[in-house]
Parts: C-alpha cells; sequence; structure tokens
C-alpha cells in the first residue's frame, strides 16, 4: 500500500461546481498535511496547510479526519483557472527531517 | 517569490556521463530536498538535508549523490546518468516549524 493515495482523476466539472478530492495516508503519526496545486509543467505550490480543526482560505476548505486516515480539499464555485492537478502531501515527524511524502495528484478540468 | 533557483533548467546528456543539478536559496533556510516526478510516480524524495554537511537518504537515491558546503547551495549529482534518470528533478526547502515546502522551477533532464 503506498504510504499517500488520491484518486487520479480527472475530475472534469461545470464551472461554478462544487468538487471534492480525498487523500488517504497510512502512517498514523503523520502530524502535517498540505495540499499543493500544480500547473502543467510548472512547480508545485502551497495551496494550503490542513489543520485538525479544518480550514478555510476563501473558496477552498480542507478538513483532516486522523481517524479514518485522510485529508479532504473542497473547492466551491469552481473557476476555470482551478484547472490544475492537486497533490496531497503528508509529514511525518520534526525529528525525521520534515519530509514530506506526496500523493500522485488528482487532476481537476473546470468546463465552461 | 520565494528566493530558490535551479539550474539548469533543461539539460541533455548521455549515458553514463557525471551530471550535477544545483540548488540555490536565499532564503537562509535549514532544510533543503531533492524530488524527482515521473508519470505515474508522482514526487519521490531522493535526498535531503538538515544543514551544512547534514544529508540522508530518500526513497529513491541510488545512482544519486548530493552535497552542501553552504546554507544556500544544495548539490544533486548523477554519478553515472542513465534512461531511467530521464525525469523533472525539483528542489525545495522549508522553514523552521510547520510550514510546507517552496519549490523551484525544475530541472528537465534527458538521458539519451
Amino acid at each position: 500500500r503506498k504510504e499517500v493515495e488520491q484518486d487520479p482523476g480527472p475530475f472534469n466539472v461545470p464551472e461554478g461546481a462544487t468538487v471534492a478530492f480525498n487523500c488517504t495516508y497510512s502512517n498514523s503519526a503523520s502530524q502535517s498535511f498540505f495540499w499543493y496545486r500544480q500547473d502543467c509543467r510548472k512547480e508545485p505550490k502551497l495551496l494550503m496547510s490542513v489543520y485538525s480543526s479544518g480550514n478555510e482560505d476563501g473558496r477552498f476548505t480542507a478538513q483532516l479526519n486522523r481517524a479514518s486516515q485522510y485529508i479532504s480539499l473542497l473547492i466551491r464555485d469552481s473557476k476555470l483557472s482551478d484547472s490544475a492537478t492537486y497533490l496531497c502531501a503528508v509529514g511525518g515527524l520534526t525529528g525525521g527531517g520534515n519530509k514530506l511524502t506526496f500523493g500522485t495528484g488528482t487532476q481537476l478540468k473546470v468546463e465552461l | 517569490d520565494a528566493g530558490i533557483t535551479q539550474s539548469p533548467r533543461h539539460k541533455v546528456t548521455e549515458t553514463g556521463t557525471p551530471v550535477t543539478l544545483r540548488c540555490h536559496q536565499t532564503e537562509n533556510h535549514r532544510y533543503m530536498y531533492w524530488y524527482r516526478q515521473d508519470p505515474g510516480h508522482g514526487l519521490r524524495l531522493i535526498h535531503y538535508s538538515y544543514g551544512v554537511k547534514d544529508t540522508d537518504k530518500g526513497e529513491v537515491s541510488d545512482g544519486y549523490s548530493v552535497s552542501r558546503s553552504k546554507t544556500e547551495d544544495f548539490l544533486l549529482t548523477l554519478e553515472s546518468a542513465t534512461s531511467s534518470q530521464t525525469s523533472v528533478y525539483f528542489c525545495a526547502i522549508k522553514a523552521q516549524g510547520h510550514y510546507g515546502y517552496t519549490f523551484g522551477s525544475g530541472t528537465r533532464l534527458t538521458v539519451v
């Protein structure tokens, strides 16, 4: 089983739709969680951190479920510009070099 | 933008030749990482550094070595390039504390 798993998609949604991605992780000791956005042929860019209590940034909401070991990303009112690949990243203990393990990404295509 | 640059941006090299990729940061961050990204595998950690002259292996370190003689520079060397090392290589930096990575723009390496 991979340490971090995501549905690769693609998710094709109409503009204005709400879309949700999940990411499961296998290491119950994981302590840090992030969502990244990656555009085609570009570097990943940090979208948001994921906190235990859940957090929101505009149209984006991230949640963590430690019991079931998954994180989620909800995008409301999708825009054409949201089309990208979304990567989840999970990190272990600080003493382990702050390493992050990434999922393979979920591709989102927002259409007119 | 964060002060992290990678060089070269693109490189084509022949099988069996040594190749060195450079990552340079102006943020004075302690942690630096080298990842490769391949279709179907996502981002995989090659090596990382937690300080000058302090480095450790990631999950796909075979055939790669690193050096960090200054805080700002983290070099990745392919000792004898093989076609399986054709990939996009990303360097990342991380600030102390609960922060995600910031990635460089990547190096597209082709081994022929």
